[in-house]
Formats: C-alpha cells, sequence, structure tokens
C-alpha cells in the first residue's frame, strides 16, 4: 500500500533550536519525494523535493531508502518558518497520463516561539 | 504568469443551488487537478485532467462536476451539496509530462460554505 506518515501533528520549538519535522513512506518502487508548506492564509506551495537536492529558506531533507524516510531538518529555526507542512509522494512515472499522483500525508504543525 | 488563480475566493451556496468554481492557468500546463481541504487536513485529490481529458475521478459524488473547456481553464461545477461538502477547494496544475518527479502548483483555493 502507498501511504506517507507523519507522526507528529504538532512541533513546538523555540526561535534557535534546530528542527526535524518527520516523514516515512510505505512504496513499492523508487519514489519521488516532496515537501510542501502552507503558511497561514497562503497557498500550499513546494517547499523542496528529493530530485533537486536544493536547500530551501535554510531546510535539507535526505531521501533514506533503507528506512524509507525524507525528513525535513533544519538547524535554527526562526518565527516566520511557523506553518503547516506536508510531506508527499509521487509514485511511478505515467508518461502516458501526462500527470502524477500526489498522496499527502497528514500533515505537521510547526510552532516557533520568540 | 507563474500562478495558477481561483474565482471566487468565498462562496456560500444553499443545498438547492447551482455554482460554479473557476481555475486558470498560464504556465502551458497539460494536467489540471481539483482537490478538496477540510481544515486541518491534508488536500484529497478529487478530479485529473490530462490534455483536457478526464484521467481520474475519485469516486467524487456526481453533485461535483468538473470540466476542462481548454489547456489553461479548469472548472468545478456544483449542484444540490451537502453541508459536509464545505472547504478550501484547490486547484492545481503540472507540466503534464507525466514524470513522478513534476511538481504540481496549487491555486489559493475556494473556501465553500453550503448552507
Amino acid at each position: 500500500a502507498q501511504r506517507v506518515t507523519q507522526p507528529e501533528k504538532l512541533l513546538s520549538v523555540f526561535k534557535g533550536a534546530p528542527v526535524e519535522l518527520k516523514c516515512n513512506y510505505s512504496y513499492s518502487g523508487s519514489p519521488e519525494l516532496f515537501w510542501y508548506v502552507q503558511y497561514s492564509r497562503q497557498r500550499l506551495q513546494l517547499l523542496l523535493r528529493h530530485i533537486s537536492r536544493e536547500s530551501i529558506k535554510g531546510f535539507t531533507a535526505d531521501l533514506n531508502k533503507g528506512e524509507t524516510s525524507f525528513h525535513l531538518k533544519k538547524p535554527f529555526a526562526q518565527e516566520e518558518d511557523s506553518a503547516m507542512y506536508y510531506c508527499a509522494l509521487s509514485g511511478k512515472t505515467v508518461f502516458s497520463g501526462g500527470y502524477n499522483k500526489l498522496i499527502f500525508g497528514a500533515g505537521t504543525r510547526l510552532a516557533v516561539h520568540p | 504568469d507563474t500562478e495558477v488563480t481561483q474565482t471566487p475566493k468565498h462562496l456560500v451556496m444553499g443545498m438547492t443551488n447551482k455554482k460554479s468554481l473557476k481555475c486558470e492557468q498560464h504556465m502551458g500546463h497539460r494536467a489540471m487537478y481539483w482537490y478538496k481541504q477540510k481544515a486541518k487536513k491534508p488536500p484529497e485529490l478529487m478530479f485529473v485532467y490530462s490534455y483536457e481529458k478526464l484521467s481520474i475521478n475519485e469516486s467524487v459524488p456526481s453533485r461535483f462536476s468538473p470540466e476542462c473547456p481548454n489547456s489553461s481553464l479548469l472548472n468545478l461545477h456544483l449542484h444540490a451539496l451537502q453541508p459536509e461538502d464545505s472547504a478550501l477547494y484547490l486547484c492545481a496544475s503540472s507540466p503534464g509530462q507525466g514524470l513522478n518527479t513534476d511538481t504540481q502548483y496549487f491555486g489559493p483555493g475556494t473556501r465553500l460554505t453550503v448552507l
């Protein structure tokens, strides 16, 4: 079964503390993994994806195929990082279909306190 | 233009009304999606259009009727909705290459309230 698990509903930290938002997945194959973020009153937007191997706003995520994890990390949290974070999985490439199907985790709300 | 736009921002309708939600993108994307998002929950996929053809219907009740008039536009026609259909309706688009690495770009959503 295809599934994305984010075990924490809420992660509460103080400004300057390290942050790790956990994401585990279940998929038989080689999926692509994404992190999307939804700030208050703003649209859902891509934060980063595995294939790009970028660091966005200080966040990084490493795909660990052995542990089937794609945890999101930031060494020093800022108040503006407070938002809802969703881990998502996209399964096999469907060239003929022309679309990809995202499977979202339940989300983790990050609250960064001053 | 690198955004997905949605109108209206808010919609209140009675259970006997007929209304439509509109989504537009001018990024040349050929795949467009409708999602439903309840409060504090992740988006749930409803429909996928690829090259203006309906590719996925996730067993959505027939009171929701999607339409893709052209490659830039996606509509969701609503009729005889129930109060439990109240939610944020999100539109998204992706390039249409069918790669699992394709990024989906989301609109701001339409907040629907059914009375």
